[in-house]
């Protein structure tokens, strides 16, 4: 069954850290693939997302992920982290051509000491 | 970027009653509407996927006598829970994909629906 995996159900980080934070997916076929945040009390948001062309896909508020398709692997970095970063998130994929359906990690919550 | 927005943001109800939750595309065409659950400290749970005109499709488990779902146009689904328990007491999120400028069918999300059933 198709699943996605995210590593870290917590971190806890200082301003300016560097931050990366693990996707893993289990599907053989071409994927879709997102990082969606939950700030604190607000609706979902996309980061950024990946269809196709360039693996390292740059999103909103200095995030990047990086598609290795021989890791099935789609990691979320941010060189230097804010405050303001404080949030949940969460991982999906969906295959390719279907009814874009969304399996989605079980969530990371990302806490930055101020 | 697209906008969804859901109504009520949250709701109160007795045991027994039935809620109905709105979520609208405001500024785009939505072809296919998905509608979430989300337990506390958990992730998202797709409960059903619905496409404008005709029947949702239900996930396992999810009872389609109880959730209610009607997407009668492409910028409006309702999502109604008849028959209301406490155990019914959750976020429920919508999503909406639709085709934008740009050809990317991206699903956007509304803000969520408190529901709180006693």
């Amino acid at each position: 069954a198709q699943s996605v995996s995210q590593h870290n159900h917590h971190v806890i980080l200082s301003e300016a850290a560097s931050l990366e934070l693990g996707c893993n997916y289990s599907y053989g076929g071409t994927v879709n693939l997102f990082w969606y945040v939950q700030y604190p009390g607000q609706h979902l948001q996309l980061l950024l997302k990946y269809f196709s062309g360039d693996p390292l896909v740059k999103g909103i508020k200095g995030f990047e992920a990086e598609f290795i398709k021989s890791k099935f692997s789609f990691n979320l970095r941010k060189p230097s982290v804010q405050w303001s970063d404080t949030a949940e998130y969460f991982c999906a994929v969906t295959p390719s051509g279907g009814n874009y359906q969304l399996i989605w990690g079980a969530g990371t919550k990302l806490i930055i000491k101020p | 970027g697209a906008v969804v927005s859901q109504h009520p943001s949250w709701v109160i109800c007795k045991s027994g009653t039935s809620v109905k939750i709105e979520c609208r595309s405001l500024d785009f065409q939505a072809t296919t509407m998905f509608w979430y659950r989300q337990f506390p400290k958990q992730s998202l749970m797709l409960m059903a996927t619905s496409n404008e005109g005709s029947k949702a499709t239900y996930e396992q488990g999810v009872e389609k006598d109880k959730f209610l779902i009607n997407h009668a146009s492409l910028t409006l689904s309702t999502l109604t829970v008849t028959s209301a328990h406490p155990e019914d007491s959750s976020f429920y999120i919508c999503s909406a994909r639709g085709l934008l400028a740009g050809g990317d069918n991206e699903q956007f999300f509304g803000p969520g629906t408190r529901l709180t059933v006693l």
